[in-house]
């Protein structure tokens, strides 16, 4: 089993849709989880942080579920300028203070 | 700041050929690390550093050797090029001693062996 799993996809969604992508995770010591975003041929961004309680930023929301071991990224109203990879990244989940990249989902946002 | 910079942006080697892959951040993070991306594979870590004069072998280190002799600098050295290292990498950094910090990534650069 992949120590952190992404469904590719891609999400091929209109204007305006809400969309979500989930990740799981295999080391249950895992210490800490993010969002980043990557561009076509570009560096990946973080994007946010996901914390226990569950958080927002704008039209972006991260839950974590500790018991099931996943993580999620909603997204609401997307715009065409959302259209990217959403790469799940958890810190531990191969041991030590090291990040763990999931393979990516990618998001395309159409008129 | 300029951030994490890399240089080449892109490179074309023979097989065989050796080459370093510049790396520099200017944000005195401790945390330096290395990274491949290839298709379906996602990022995977090749070599990092929790300081100066210390570095450590990530998940697909074999072919690759590193060395951290100030904060700032983290080269990658090919040793002798191999068609499979064909990838784009990535330089990254941050903080350490927080479970939470932010990693910042380099442009990358775009090699190909041929």
């Amino acid at each position: 089993r992949k120590e952190v799993e992404q469904d590719p996809g891609p999400f091929n969604v209109p204007e305006g849709a809400t969309v979500a992508f989930n990740c799981t995770y295999s080391n249950s010591a895992s210490q800490s989880f993010f969002w980043y975003r990557q561009d076509c041929r570009k560096e990946p961004k973080l994007l946010m942080s996901v914390y226990s309680s569950g958080n927002e930023d704008g039209r972006f929301t991260a839950q974590l579920n500790r018991a099931s071991q996943y993580i999620s990224l909603l997204i609401r109203d997307s715009k065409l300028s959302d259209s990217a990879t959403y790469l799940c990244v958890v810190n531990g989940a191969g041991g030590g203070n090291k990040l763990t990249f999931g393979t990516g989902t990618q998001l395309k946002v159409e008129l | 700041n300029a951030g994490v910079t890399q240089t080449p942006k892109f490179q074309v080697l023979k097989t065989g050929q050796s080459m370093t892959l510049q790396c520099a951040q200017d944000m005195n993070h401790e945390y330096m690390s290395w990274y491949r991306q290839d298709p379906g594979m996602g990022l995977r870590l090749i070599h990092y550093s929790v300081g100066a004069g210390i570095t450590d072998q990530g998940e697909v280190p074999n072919g690759y050797n590193v060395s951290r002799s100030t904060t700032e600098d983290f080269p990658l050295r090919l040793l002798s090029a191999a068609p499979s290292q064909t990838s784009v990498y990535f330089c990254a950094s941050r903080f350490s001693g927080g479970s939470y910090n932010e990693q910042f990534f380099g442009p990358g650069t775009r090699l190909t062996v041929l």
